[in-house]
């Protein structure tokens, strides 16, 4: 099982780059990761997801290095509604199990004026 | 969009009542999961089930069980709630494909007193 760690918390200001980092040291051949924000009271809601190299969608960009290690979620000209939990999810689930899906424990992210 | 629908947001139950929290996804997906969510515990899976009457047990199965007649519906039970099952509860589904991307509904806060 890739066991990931991610950052408690960051602080940020209103128009900055935020960056968040998941370390998965053992993560296996046909994991993906995948980013959820979620909101007090709310469920998880997808982000975005990648294998290697970088991704970008709408809303974020994710950067995965060649080891796959690691990765960041990078939110450009964060806004006070970017304020959430960041969890970052390891594992494919076609791999016949939900076991071996691994959360990291979320980076609360606050965003100052 | 994805669709997962729990059926109740809050509830408050008392200790030793059976507890039904229903949930139901309208994308046709082959996996569903029950989570529990607790402050500084992150997620944990309870029951996962890749199909109609098939189930699996999660890290936490201890005093649920769980139920899923039809491929869209997946209800997860507390024979005999107790006061540590208070918490929210995350229902979630998921393509049988490559790749992790789980689609969480809004969350059942269960208060057991």
């Amino acid at each position: 099982l890739a066991k990931t760690t991610q950052p408690i918390s960051m602080d940020s200001y209103e128009g900055q780059e935020v960056n968040i980092t998941c370390s998965h040291n053992n993560i296996a051949t046909n994991d993906y990761i995948t980013w959820y924000q979620q909101f007090p009271s709310q469920g998880p809601r997808f982000i975005i997801q990648g294998y290697k190299t970088k991704v970008t969608n709408e809303v974020a960009s994710l950067f995965i290095p060649a080891d796959r290690k690691s990765s960041t979620l990078s939110l450009p000209r964060v806004s006070l509604s970017d304020t959430a939990v960041y969890y970052c999810l390891v594992g494919d689930i076609s791999s016949g199990s939900a076991r071996q899906l691994t959360f990291g424990s979320g980076t609360q992210l606050t965003v100052l004026p | 969009d994805v669709k997962v629908t729990q059926s109740s947001r809050y509830l408050v139950k008392r200790t030793g009542e059976k507890v039904f929290l229903e949930c139901v996804q309208d994308m046709d997906h082959e996996n569903m999961f029950w989570y529990r969510q607790d402050p500084g515990l992150g997620l944990r899976l309870i029951y996962f089930s890749y199909d109609v009457k098939m189930k699996e047990k999660g890290d936490i199965p201890e005093g649920y069980s769980v139920s899923r007649e039809k491929k869209e519906r997946f209800s997860l039970i507390l024979e005999s709630a107790s006061t540590n099952q208070t918490s929210m509860y995350l229902c979630a589904s998921s393509p049988l494909s490559h790749g992790n991307t789980i689609y969480f509904g809004e969350g059942s806060w269960l208060t057991v007193v």
